[in-house]
């Protein structure tokens, strides 16, 4: 069974620092991975998708690695700000049958002006 | 704005009551999903609907009844919920269910349902 970890669970930074998420998953025979962000009581937003042939994805401030083989991804933000202060969340599909996707317990992030 | 839509953005009711979760999508998307999310919880899938059809249901109790009438409208009839029901219910969709690609899923901003 898939199981998804990200550390930290909370992180607190000034607002300037540049800084990395991490996501580990255990079955490494993934299709995809992607990054969501939510805010306090909405839904998720994708931020960005890397297919299991890539091993980064760019999207503005934010990049995103995918290694396969050791079960790791990262998501780096650059020059953070207060509006980047969510809960971003992890997640890979639960089994290579399809879109349904299997969650990390995300990382909140407080970004201090 | 999201391009999933649910209504009602929030919900309480009685666990005698009878209500039900709507949620609507115009992209053309086939698939179409459920999940719960308990406070400071990740998402859990609940059910998946691929192209009309009930693909997959996460052992979830026969209180909660989810039904796709069509290709864009996806409903979580609810009956007889217990307190430990409370959560956000978020709905989301995809083109397919067919794996690898860029096929991201697009969320709704969920519904908030308190039961008392």
């Amino acid at each position: 069974k898939q199981e998804v970890t990200q550390i930290p669970a909370a992180l607190s930074v000034p607002e300037g620092e540049n800084l990395v998420l991490n996501c580990s998953f255990t079955d490494s025979a993934i299709y995809n991975l992607q990054w969501f962000r939510q805010d306090p009581g909405k839904g998720l937003t994708s931020l960005l998708l890397i297919q299991s042939s890539q091993r980064e994805q760019t999207s503005g401030r934010l990049n995103a690695s995918l290694d396969k083989s050791s079960g790791r991804s990262t998501l780096y933000i650059a020059a953070s700000q207060p509006g980047d202060s969510a809960t971003y969340l992890c997640a890979v599909p639960i089994n290579n049958a399809g879109n349904m996707l299997t969650f990390g317990g995300g990382t909140r992030l407080m970004v201090k002006p | 704005d999201t391009e999933v839509t649910q209504t009602p953005k929030h919900l309480v009711m009685g666990m005698t009551n009878k209500k039900s979760l709507k949620c609507e999508q115009h992209m053309g998307h086939r698939a179409m999903y459920w999940y719960k999310q308990k406070a400071k919880k990740p998402p859990e899938l609940m059910f998946v609907y691929s192209y009309e059809k009930l693909s997959i249901n996460e052992s979830v109790p026969s209180r909660f009844s989810p039904e796709c009438p069509n290709s864009s409208l996806l409903n979580l009839h609810l009956h007889a919920l217990q307190p430990e029901d409370s959560a956000l219910y978020l709905c989301a969709s995809s083109p397919s269910l067919a794996p690898g690609g860029l096929r991201p899923q697009h969320f709704g901003d969920g519904t908030r349902l308190s039961i008392l």
